[in-house]
């Protein structure tokens, strides 16, 4: 079933601790982006990826970092954990970088201690 | 700043029609979108409208008025599968999404 997949599902993580959230699309979208989910928040825009080889901030982006070496694969990755980054990241896709409607992954439930 | 304002929590009984409201204030403006979010799952695309109106989608309707910076999502004939979170989207001017935290809609039977 073509989608977007997300891994791990969940994870407990020590502070301090370098981590990589994955990431993968089989629908050849262009477009990619990593969204932090908080309770009583909306959905806010931690990076993005108009087309392979290209990456852009987004709203939260201190702490995490992101690669596009393919159109498939859009790895998320925090350098050095902190509580605060307890949270569920949502990776989303469209098929190009405007209004397009953007496809969700089910989700990485992250707990940093 | 950005800003996307929507009810928390609404109640409906199942059969009923419901209207949730969003007002938004973006820094120019390229559509309007909703999504469904189930507890635990991730949102799914819903509607979007970027011209003043009502666009029809089976039990679901959204609406849209650029001038006034607002817009509704309909359900009629609430399910209860139609329990869960709705969130607005408005679309900016450089094409990234602002989210408002969602509407929480509880149905009853």
């Amino acid at each position: 079933i073509a989608g977007i997949t997300q891994a791990p599902t969940s994870q407990i993580l020590a502070a301090g601790r370098r981590m990589t959230l994955r990431c993968t699309q089989d629908m050849r979208h262009n477009a990619m982006y990593w969204y932090r989910q908080d309770l009583g928040l909306g959905l806010r825009l931690i990076h993005y990826s108009n087309t392979a080889g290209t990456t852009g901030k987004g709203e939260v982006p201190d702490g995490y970092s992101v690669s596009r070496a393919n159109t498939d694969d859009f790895p998320l990755t925090l350098a050095s954990a902190v509580p605060s980054q307890t949270s569920v990241y949502f990776c989303a896709s469209s098929d190009s970088f405007d209004n397009q409607p953007q496809h969700f992954g089910d989700g990485t439930r992250l707990s940093i201690l | 700043g950005q800003n996307i304002d929507q009810p928390t929590e609404m109640t409906a009984t199942e059969g009923a029609i419901v209207q949730i409201n969003c007002t938004y204030q973006t820094s120019g403006f390229n559509g309007l979108f909703w999504y469904q979010q189930h507890a635990g799952e991730a949102p799914t695309f819903l509607s979007y409208n970027v011209l003043d109106g009502l666009e029809e989608k089976g039990r679901f309707s959204s609406f849209l008025s650029r001038s006034k910076g607002y817009s509704y999502l309909l359900l009629k004939e609430l399910q209860m599968k139609d329990s869960a979170s709705y969130l607005c989207a408005a679309l900016d001017s450089n094409y990234q999404l602002i989210w408002g935290a969602g509407t929480k809609l509880i149905i009853k039977p």
